[in-house]
């Protein structure tokens, strides 16, 4: 079993509609959870952290966490062409270390 | 600041030959992580650096790949002899650690092909 784990996806959503990406995670010890966007050619880029059980909201962005089921997701609300990019799910066991998952590639068609 | 800076952008080496990329991290930030990616594989970790010292090296494929940070604003890896099967983007990326949250700052990449 891999230690994090994405929808494979692609997840392809119309403009203006609600993406919804998943990940979970196999180390209860996990502390430290993160999204990162990467557009193709670029290297990621943090877009959400969350560190306690509950909804984080930012913008059009929301991460949820739920440590006793080991997952995380992101919530992008009114999707537009410019999120289409691969978004990474990572977790922190030890200080400082993330673990990616595979990445879900997202797509809004306008 | 001028983020976490990497050198060369695109290296094409033929297989045998030594390659070196280049990591400048974010002033200040006491972690260093080199990863790799690669579609088959996704973003592995290789190794990272806690003030300039190696913490966790065990995502270095085998012994052909070393790192070394000789000091707070300067890290390389190292293959030798490279082969084709390590073409992939390479990433650095710098974190303050616990301090800062743990979010990780990347690099542009390095493109490395082995021919």
């Amino acid at each position: 079993q891999k230690e994090v784990e994405q929808n494979s996806g692609p997840l392809s959503v119309p403009e203006g509609a609600i993406a919804s990406l998943n990940c979970t995670y196999s180390d209860r010890g996990s502390q430290s959870f993160f999204w990162y966007r990467q557009y193709s050619g670029k290297s990621p880029e943090l877009i959400m952290s969350i560190y306690s059980n509950g909804d984080k909201e930012d913008g059009r962005f929301t991460a949820q966490l739920n440590k006793a089921s080991q997952y995380v997701s992101l919530l992008i609300r009114d999707s537009q062409p410019s999120d289409s990019a691969t978004y990474l799910c990572a977790v922190n066991t030890n200080a400082g270390k993330s673990t990616f998952g595979d990445g879900t590639t997202l797509t809004v068609k306008p | 600041d001028a983020g976490v800076i990497q050198s060369p952008r695109h290296e094409v080496t033929e297989m045998g030959q030594e390659v070196t990329l280049r990591c400048k991290p974010i002033s200040g930030h006491d972690y260093l992580f080199w990863y790799r990616q690669t579609m088959m594989r996704g973003l592995e970790l290789l190794i990272y650096f806690n003030n300039n010292v190696p913490i966790d090296d065990s995502g270095m494929p085998e012994d052909r790949f070393s790192a070394k940070m000789p000091n707070a604003s300067f890290s390389t890896l190292k293959i030798q002899p490279s082969e084709p099967r390590d073409s992939a983007v390479y990433f650095c990326a710098s974190s303050l650690g616990t301090a800062g949250g743990e979010k990780l700052f990347f690099g542009s990449g390095t493109q490395l092909s082995v021919l």
